[in-house]
């Protein structure tokens, strides 16, 4: 099992530039998770969506982000404009609704995300 | 409102020194307690779930246990390779998310 897979790992973005990251899940688990973690606030949920449906995006910053899963093994994070204050890592996850590991979530790699 | 408080911030021990990190937390209707291990430059690793007071898990130098108000990971005999922040999150009430403390950075000294 690959795990979740996310890329790029790393960017480096001049502000007012749109970012678009991306996320594919463990095969098979229906949650997605995206959370960004900073060294202030720590790991902070965006949205998550069960089913390819945005279930809680409350956690989302401002109307700057949006996020897609257009099928069950890709989603996507998109930052326009993006500002400095939106340097941090952004980690996705995924999970299933079943079975004895049902609601643990295992993370990816995370992205790196820059802007100057 | 539902918390989790994650304590000490930091921790620095001796290989071999034997320790507990806390995670207070306080939610209605409790579903499970998450312990996950985070690396710098990656993303959490899982290694416990506990789903109800008095239940304890174990993996190699670590012990997770339950009540009903914090869960502990105990570590024994650290090795520097333990080094690590750890997290704790909990999943409970109406939705489904996990809410994360802010972690405990832990140091092994060998």
């Amino acid at each position: 099992d690959a795990g979740v897979i996310q890329s790029p790992r790393h960017e480096v973005t001049e502000m007012g530039q749109e970012v678009t990251l991306r996320c594919k899940p463990i095969s098979g688990h229906d949650y997605l998770f995206w959370y960004r973690q900073t060294m202030m606030r720590g790991l902070e949920l965006l949205i998550y969506f069960n089913n390819n449906v945005p279930i809680d995006d409350s956690g989302m910053p401002e109307d700057r982000f949006s996020a897609k899963m257009p099928n069950a093994s890709f989603s996507t994070l998109k930052i326009q404009p993006s500002e400095p204050r939106d340097s941090a890592v952004y980690f996705c996850a995924s999970s299933t609704s079943a079975g004895a590991l049902q609601e643990t979530q295992y993370f990816g790699p995370g992205t790196r995300l820059l802007v100057l | 409102e539902d918390q989790v408080t994650q304590s000490p911030e930091a921790l620095r021990l001796q290989e071999g020194e034997s320790s507990s990190l806390n995670c207070s937390y306080t939610v209605s209707g409790l579903r499970g307690l998450f312990w996950y291990r985070q690396d710098p430059g990656k993303g959490p690793e899982f290694l416990f779930t506990l789903y109800s007071a008095g239940e304890e898990k174990e993996k190699e130098r670590l012990k997770a246990t339950l009540t009903k108000k914090e869960s502990f990971l105990h570590i024994t005999a650290p090795k520097p390779e333990d080094s690590a922040t750890y997290l704790c999150a909990y999943s409970g009430g109406s939705n489904y998310k996990l809410t994360f403390g802010k972690g405990t950075l832990l140091t092994v000294n060998p």
